[in-house]
């Protein structure tokens, strides 16, 4: 079965501080992972893309690493601020277009 | 700027009633996309459309239709609504082709009581 786990479920951290998310699947055959953020009670939007001869690649202070090897990805965010606070989902791409989303990280970036 | 609009932000309605939900995008794209998303879980397909008149079930289909007759419109139905569908429902299109960028709409929390 297809599945996206992500770890932690959810994080507090201070304004300014970096933090690493991360992504594990199982999902074959493998295509593509992709991070998104979400604003509560707003549809995702996309941060990155990675196909699978990509291991890093990054949109701002937003840096995504892939390791296909291990089923591997995190999300790290540098210098962090009181707008990043949202939930980050990572999802995985497989097969002819089809998807698996995972359940998502919830930052918190308190001042 | 991809622009997907959805007919509503918030909706309420009672059992038994047939609920539409509108989709809008102006970026010409082929695909789109229905997707629910509960506290838990993460997105789950609906249904989603490559092409007008086009549709396919995703994950998720029982309970739901769809609707494409024109290229930039993309329609959800409920035919009878149930307290179990009570849901934030997510569209979302995409040009073709692998790997490809989705965008999402606002979404719509559908409250059924």
């Amino acid at each position: 079965k297809n599945q996206v786990e992500q770890s932690p479920q959810s994080l507090i951290i201070l304004e300014g501080k970096n933090c690493t998310l991360q992504c594990n699947y199982t999902v074959s055959p493998f295509s593509n992972l992709r991070w998104y953020k979400q604003d509560t009670g707003r549809g995702p939007v996309s941060l990155t893309i990675m196909t699978f001869s990509e291991n890093t690649k990054s949109n701002g202070r937003y840096t995504a690493t892939l390791d296909a090897d291990t089923k591997q990805s995190s999300l790290h965010i540098t210098a962090s601020q009181l707008s990043d606070s949202a939930s980050y989902i990572c999802v995985v791409g497989f097969g002819n277009e089809k998807l698996t989303f995972g359940t998502g990280t919830r930052l918190t970036i308190i001042p | 700027d991809v622009k997907v609009t959805q007919s509503s932000r918030y909706l309420v309605k009672r059992t038994g009633e047939k609920v539409f939900l509108e989709c809008v995008q102006d970026m010409d794209h082929e695909n789109m996309f229905w997707y629910r998303q509960d506290p838990g879980l993460g997105l789950r397909l609906i249904y989603f459309s490559y092409d007008v008149k086009m549709k396919e079930k995703g994950d998720i289909p029982e309970g739901y239709s769809v609707s494409r007759e024109k290229k930039e419109r993309f329609s959800l139905i409920l035919e009878s609504a149930s307290t179990n569908q009570t849901s934030m429902y997510l569209c979302a299109s995409s040009i073709s082709g692998i790997p490809y960028e989705q965008y999402f709409g606002p979404g719509t929390r559908l409250t059924v009581t």
